[in-house]
């Protein structure tokens, strides 16, 4: 079974301050994902990567960054936490780039900015 | 316009009831189209992809039409452990960027 883990499944963090959300696949995928999810708003795709060190925007990536060292790992980076960046934030990894291959999603983390 | 439109719902049905969903998408280019499941808190998971003939996973029948650009779902016998959250999901062109809808509620009540 594929494993998407996320460090924390609840996090609390003030305005202003640095936060990083990690993940991490367990199955050698080549994509993956960062999301967050609202109310009303659905899943939205902040970033994502189709390999080491690579990065491509999603649709929200204001106020994001990600990196990529290792193909196991993609970090979710707010640079200055905002209050409108409260959110749930789901990771997910793929095979591979030109295919029906699935996305498998971590737990999410449920990221509150005060 | 929204790129995949779902009824929120939610959908009451008792146990044993059919029920069907529908999503339109905007995008005549999209590629590949699934149905994810989402509980409670938890993340999505596939349910299942859509294929262009249509194509059945037990209780679970999926349906593309192309010409209309909608894409529906249809569940029979429902049981009380199919109430979730039903994702409506659109490939969008190379690569594997997917627009989720926001989701159609089911609860299934005795």
């Amino acid at each position: 079974d594929v494993k998407v883990t996320q460090s924390s499944r609840y996090l609390v963090k003030r305005t202003g301050e640095k936060v990083f959300l990690e993940c991490v696949q367990d199955m050698d995928h080549e994509n993956m994902f960062w999301y967050r999810q609202d109310p009303g708003l659905g899943l939205r795709l902040i970033y994502f990567s189709y390999d080491v060190k690579m990065k491509e925007k999603g649709d929200i990536p204001e106020g994001y960054s990600v990196s990529r060292e290792k193909k196991e790992r993609f970090s979710l980076i707010l640079e200055s936490a905002s209050t409108n960046q409260t959110s749930m934030y789901l990771c997910a990894s793929s095979r591979s780039v030109d295919s029906n291959q699935p996305q498998h999603f971590g737990d999410g983390t449920r990221l509150s900015i005060l | 316009r929204k790129e995949v439109e779902q009824d929120p719902g939610p959908f009451n049905v008792p146990e044993g009831a059919t029920v069907a969903f529908n999503c339109t998408y905007s995008n005549s280019a999209s590629q590949s189209f699934f149905w994810y499941r989402q509980d409670c808190r938890k993340e999505p998971k596939l349910l299942m992809s859509v294929y262009s003939s249509g194509n059945e996973d037990g209780r679970f029948t999926a349906q593309l039409n192309r010409a209309s650009q909608y894409i529906s779902l249809l569940i029979r016998d429902s049981k009380l452990s199919d109430s979730a959250t039903y994702l409506c999901v659109v490939k969008r062109g190379g690569g594997n960027k997917l627009t989720f809808g926001t989701g159609t509620q089911l609860k299934v009540e005795l």
